[in-house]
């Protein structure tokens, strides 16, 4: 079984909209974890880190939330552009060991 | 300051043929990783090394072969390829575990 699971594994936005993605891990010890931009044909960017004392973290219009407690972590899109169309890979690192979600596929449409 | 650069981008090569994927950074990392990327499947990774002179088997190492003899560079070699490596890669190279990696641009590859 994974230890990272992420869903919805693909949603369509209308441009303006907000979304939210959802990554559930089971990794333990815990100690980061990363949410990925990968746009089509290129490699992934980090867009923000979450530790273990972080709630809530801002990057423009990305914003990650972290429960350690229920082991969940979301990223929230606001006000979608279509730029943002992509796949948000989620990466939790933790026993000298990175685990990677599968990807949300989020398509931004006019 | 390039960051991560992989040649070639794309590559096409016939069951049982050989060739090898480059990978090169100009960060001074001392981790660097190779991960395949399929369908359904996410990132998963062949193999990695946490300094010259050193590497390690990842999840999916078989049919491949790395060296580092240097930080910078960290090649990946198909020995005999096979259809079911037909995927994309990603170089990858990091400060240290659990630092963000840096990703290169990724080598497409189709074995027929």
């Amino acid at each position: 079984k994974n230890q990272v699971e992420q869903s919805p594994q693909s949603l369509i936005i209308l441009e303006g909209k907000n979304c939210t993605l959802q990554c559930n891990y089971t990794v333990s010890p815990f100690s980061n974890l990363r949410w990925y931009k990968q746009d089509t044909g290129r490699g992934p960017v980090s867009l923000t880190i979450m530790t273990f004392s972080e709630n809530t973290k801002s990057n423009g219009r990305y914003t990650a939330t972290l429960d350690a407690d229920t082991k969940q972590s979301s990223l929230h899109i606001t006000a979608s552009q279509l730029s943002d169309s992509a796949s948000y890979i989620c990466v939790v690192s933790g026993n000298n060991r990175l685990a990677f979600g599968k990807g949300n596929q989020v398509v931004v449409i006019p | 300051n390039a960051g991560v650069t992989q040649t070639p981008k794309f590559q096409v090569l016939k069951t049982g043929q050989s060739m090898t994927l480059q990978c090169a950074q100009d960060m001074n990392h001392e981790y660097m990783s190779w991960y395949r990327q399929d369908p359904g499947m996410g990132l998963r990774l062949i193999h990695y090394s946490v300094g010259a002179g050193i590497t390690d088997q990842g999840e999916v190492p078989n049919g491949y072969n790395v060296s580092r003899s240097t930080t910078e560079d960290f090649p990946l070699r198909l020995l005999s390829a096979a259809p079911s490596q037909t995927s994309v890669y990603f170089c990858a190279s990091t400060r240290g575990q659990g630092e963000k990696l840096f990703f290169g641009s990724g080598t497409q590859l189709s074995v027929l």
